[in-house]
């Protein structure tokens, strides 16, 4: 069965610092992988994917992720957080690229 | 990137009545759309994935008489609220997967329904 791991709900980190929000994920088969980014009221807005080609993925907004398949992990991160990345993040596994299972979410706050 | 449109973004209804929301691929042809509903600070809950042309398939749980979606065309997938009450209140996003893969969801921008 496939499964993704949202750890933490809830994750503030002070302007200019780094943002790390984890995500792990379980399947049968490699997967494909998305990291999708909601603003209040707003459907969500893809930052960046994994279809098996570079483990490093570099998204939008400086947001950038690491595949590893050894801790079946897909960690999203920014090295310097900004105001306006305030939002839900969601994290989402494809094992086929026909049916998506999505984290429960995290939510980040940035402090100024 | 893809376009995702849906309308109407905020529909307030009266008990009772239906209200149907359009989820359309602006730019690309969709094989398969998906319908989420969203309650306050939590995930998106897959309702049904709907295929162009076929029924669509509902998640357990999900009444599909209530809930009616429909996908005519390769760019268009309809949800429609039957006889709504204030516990079908919630936001309703739909998204779609292009023909070819490798799989991505393009989003709409999701439907605020608020029933009285």
């Amino acid at each position: 069965a496939q499964s993704v791991t949202q750890l933490g709900s809830h994750v503030s980190v002070s302007e200019g610092a780094l943002v790390l929000l984890r995500c792990n994920y379980s399947s049968s088969v490699p997967p494909y992988l998305f990291w999708y980014v909601q603003y209040p009221n707003q459907g969500l807005q893809l930052l960046l994917k994994y279809t098996s080609a570079a483990t490093l993925v570099k998204g939008i907004n400086g947001f950038e992720a690491e595949f590893k398949k050894s801790e079946t992990s897909f960690h999203l991160t920014k090295p310097s957080a900004h105001m306006s990345d305030a939002a839900e993040y969601f994290c989402a596994v494809s094992p086929t690229g026909n049916q998506f299972y999505f984290g429960t979410g995290t939510s980040l706050t940035v402090i100024p | 990137g893809a376009v995702v449109s849906q309308h109407p973004s905020w529909v307030i209804c009266k008990s009772g009545t239906s209200v149907k929301i359009e989820c359309r691929s602006l730019d690309f042809q969709a094989t398969t759309m998906f319908w989420y509903r969203q309650f306050p600070k939590q995930s998106l809950m897959l309702m049904a994935t709907s295929n162009e042309g076929s029924k669509a398939t509902y998640e357990q749980g999900v009444e599909k008489d209530k809930f009616l979606i429909n996908h005519a065309s390769l760019t268009l997938s309809t949800l429609t609220v039957t006889s709504a009450h204030p516990e079908d209140s919630s936001f309703y996003i739909c998204s779609a997967s292009q023909a070819g893969g490798p799989g991505e969801l393009f989003f709409g921008e999701g439907s605020r329904l608020t029933v009285l």
